[in-house]
């Protein structure tokens, strides 16, 4: 079964300083990974995937996830936080015990910058 | 270019009343996900559909049956509210790798 643990319920971070938001994982297939972010009642929106390839992966609003296999981390990072980028942070992996039809989300990591 | 629309935002149900929450995809989509958020638990999968006139239990189905009427539309029934069901519901559609989200509905069971 596939499984994710995101370690930290909150994170918090001074404006301008970089941040890191921790995932680890589990899968039996291929690791399919993902980020998703959620701001105040609102949907989630995509982030970054990594499916293959460079283990640095580049996504939207300046965030970028390092793929790391061995010790199955795909930790999220951003150089320079903004006030802006609070807000709810999901790590997700597709499960491949249903042919890859779904995904297995993380709890959720808090994300609090502060001015 | 909507994306996924859910509908209603925002229900208040009292224990034992019956409801259904629409979605609809406008990205054609194959695969289309109802998950509902708990605090501390992230999103867990209810139902998801990987093709039009076909349904698979997730997670957490029991309480809940579903709908995919046509490739667009894939619905969410609560037979009979219970307080349990309090929670965010998202609808979800996916072509290829990523998952694409709706804006959530919040259901209050009384």
């Amino acid at each position: 079964a596939q499984s994710v643990a995101q370690p930290e319920d909150q994170v918090n971070v001074a404006e301008g300083n970089p941040l890191t938001v921790k995932c680890t994982y589990s899968v039996s297939g291929n690791p399919y990974l993902f980020w998703y972010v959620q701001y105040p009642n609102r949907g989630l929106q995509f982030l970054l995937k990594y499916i293959t390839g460079d283990n640095l992966v580049k996504g939207s609003y300046g965030f970028e996830a390092e793929f790391n296999k061995s010790q199955t981390s795909f930790h999220l990072k951003k150089p320079s936080a903004l006030v802006s980028d609070s807000a709810l942070y999901f790590c997700a992996v597709r499960d491949w015990d249903n042919y890859g039809q779904n995904f297995v989300f993380g709890p959720g990591t808090r994300l609090s910058v502060l001015p | 270019n909507a994306g996924v629309t859910q509908t209603p935002k925002f229900q208040v149900l009292k224990t034992g009343q019956s409801m259904t929450l629409q979605c609809a995809q406008d990205m054609n989509h194959n695969s289309m996900y109802w998950y509902r958020q708990d605090p501390g638990m992230g999103l867990r999968l209810i139902y998801y559909s990987a093709s039009e006139g076909t349904t698979d239990k997730g997670e957490v189905p029991n309480g809940y049956n579903v709908s995919r009427l046509n490739k667009r539309e894939f619905s969410l029934r609560l037979e009979s509210a219970a307080p349990s069901q309090t929670s965010v519901y998202f609808c979800a559609s996916r072509m290829n790798t990523e998952a694409f989200f709706g804006q959530g509905t919040r259901l209050t069971v009384v």
